[in-house]
């Protein structure tokens, strides 16, 4: 199994610009998660799936979308890149009730830079 | 007062050291209680994971849960430099709580653990 994988590894958008982060697992897992990670400043919850066509907000959805089509995909998609979105950003996913802990598992992540 | 609460450090310590990190919350409904270790440019990844009140050992590592105090520690027993990593504190209330069951985490910003030969 590769896990969770994200492409691209980095990027540099211009303000303004368009782009779609892809966030793929190969584990059957129900709930997958988009964070970014400012540094110093933990993980921060964008977006998360319980399940393919349904997703809900985080902490901090603005300037995000999602959607959820499959089990095994749930790409990020910012419309109008802004400075603040400098950031790195991971996808995770886990199990769904049964399992034996709350236990996340995440991509590599993308760095995205906007200038 | 933020829902968790981790002292970012730098924490650097020599080489066979006793390391302890922690985290303190304000929520009382969180039941889950976990450990994060991320290595630069990586993901991270989940080291140890304890459910209510108590201690957990796992070979070098003992995570330890104060639900009364609202405080949870990480130990980490002749410190190695590939334990070089930062180390983030991650909370969960129970599904019941969580309604829909997005068994959602509320990370500490993380301690960047440097540990020197």
């Amino acid at each position: 199994n590769a896990g969770v994988t994200q492409t691209p590894k980095f990027r540099i958008l211009k303000i303004g610009q368009s782009m779609t982060l892809q966030c793929t697992q190969d584990m059957n897992h129900n709930y997958m998660y988009w964070y970014r990670q400012d540094p110093g400043m933990g993980l921060k919850l964008i977006y998360y799936s319980v399940g393919a066509g349904i997703t809900d907000k985080g902490e901090v959805p603005n300037g995000y979308n999602v959607s959820r089509s499959t089990t095994e995909d749930f790409p990020l998609r910012l419309e109008l890149a802004a400075p603040s979105q400098t950031s790195v950003y991971f996808c995770a996913s886990r199990p769904g009730t049964s399992g034996s802990s709350y236990e996340q598992y995440f991509g590599p992540g993308t760095r995205l830079t906007v200038t | 007062q933020k829902e968790v609460e981790q002292d970012p450090g730098p924490l650097s310590v020599p080489e066979g050291a006793i390391v302890s990190l922690n985290c303190t919350y304000s929520n009382s409904a969180f039941q889950y209680f976990m450990w994060y270790r991320q290595y630069s440019r990586k993901g991270p990844e989940l080291l140890m994971y304890t459910y209510s009140s108590g201690n957990k050992e796992d070979g070098r590592f003992t995570a330890q849960v104060d639900k009364s105090s609202k405080y949870i520690s990480l130990f980490i027993r002749d410190s190695q430099p590939s334990d070089s990593a930062t180390y983030l504190c991650a909370m969960s209330p129970s599904a019941a709580y969580s309604g829909a069951g997005s068994y959602q985490l509320t990370f500490g910003k993380g301690t960047k653990l440097s540990v020197i030969p």
